[in-house]
């Protein structure tokens, strides 16, 4: 069965810092992977996605991932980081083709002034 | 660009009664997957629906049920509420010849039971 790990529960980044959060997949197959990202109260929006291809994926609102098959890893990373980046980050995991996601626990991400 | 719609937004309800969440897909979409989401937990997947067929079910309990109408949209059932249901539910829609199984979220309803 398909799972995510995400090891970080909460992080603090002071604004302006760089910021990875981590998320580790188990999956039979290579995966889909998928960075989503929500707001208080809010629904889930998507930041990035990688299928296949370049192992660097860039997304909306400056952020990328990288997915390392060795690790089995997809961690964001973000070079500079705004307050309103504040949010709660879920890495999710899917087969290719239509299929349900599977999501990691979530990193709450608090910027600090 | 259309989005999902859910609605309603915020529903309030006291136990043992139902409730009846929709989902409007984006245009074109064929797939609709309901998911719900307890407080600080993760999305967890509920049931999907292809053409107007259940296509997979998870941890959604008896008391629940939905179906995906004709015109696609889709609706989520619930009977005999319990505290433990409130949550926010989260719609996603999909396009199944896209094999990237690139889902969009609609902004969810939030359901709470007292």
């Amino acid at each position: 069965a398909q799972s995510v790990t995400q090891p970080d529960i909460h992080i603090t980044v002071s604004e302006g810092a760089s910021l990875e959060l981590r998320c580790n997949y188990s999956y039979g197959a290579t995966p889909y992977l998928f960075w989503y990202v929500q707001s208080p109260g809010q629904g889930l929006q998507l930041l990035l996605k990688y299928f296949s291809g370049d192992t660097l994926v860039q997304g909306i609102k400056g952020f990328e991932a990288e997915f390392k098959r060795s690790q089995s890893s997809f961690n964001l990373r973000k070079p500079s980081v705004h307050w309103s980046d504040a949010a709660e980050y879920f890495c999710a995991v899917g087969p290719s083709g239509y299929s349900t996601l599977t999501f990691g626990k979530g990193t709450m991400l608090l910027v600090s002034p | 660009a259309a989005g999902v719609i859910q609605s309603p937004r915020h529903l309030i309800k006291e136990k043992r009664e139902t409730a009846t969440l929709k989902c409007y897909p984006i245009p074109r979409h064929d797939t609709v997957y309901w998911y719900q989401q307890g407080p600080g937990q993760d999305p967890q997947f509920l049931i999907s629906f292809y053409e107007k067929m259940q296509s997979d079910k998870g941890s959604i309990p008896d008391r629940f049920s939905a179906q995906q109408f004709s015109d696609y949209h889709s609706e989520l059932n619930m009977s005999s509420l319990e505290l433990g249901d409130s949550a926010l539910y989260f719609c996603a829609s999909s396009l199944k010849s896209n094999s990237y199984n690139e889902q969009f979220f609609g902004p969810g309803t939030r359901l709470t039971v007292l």
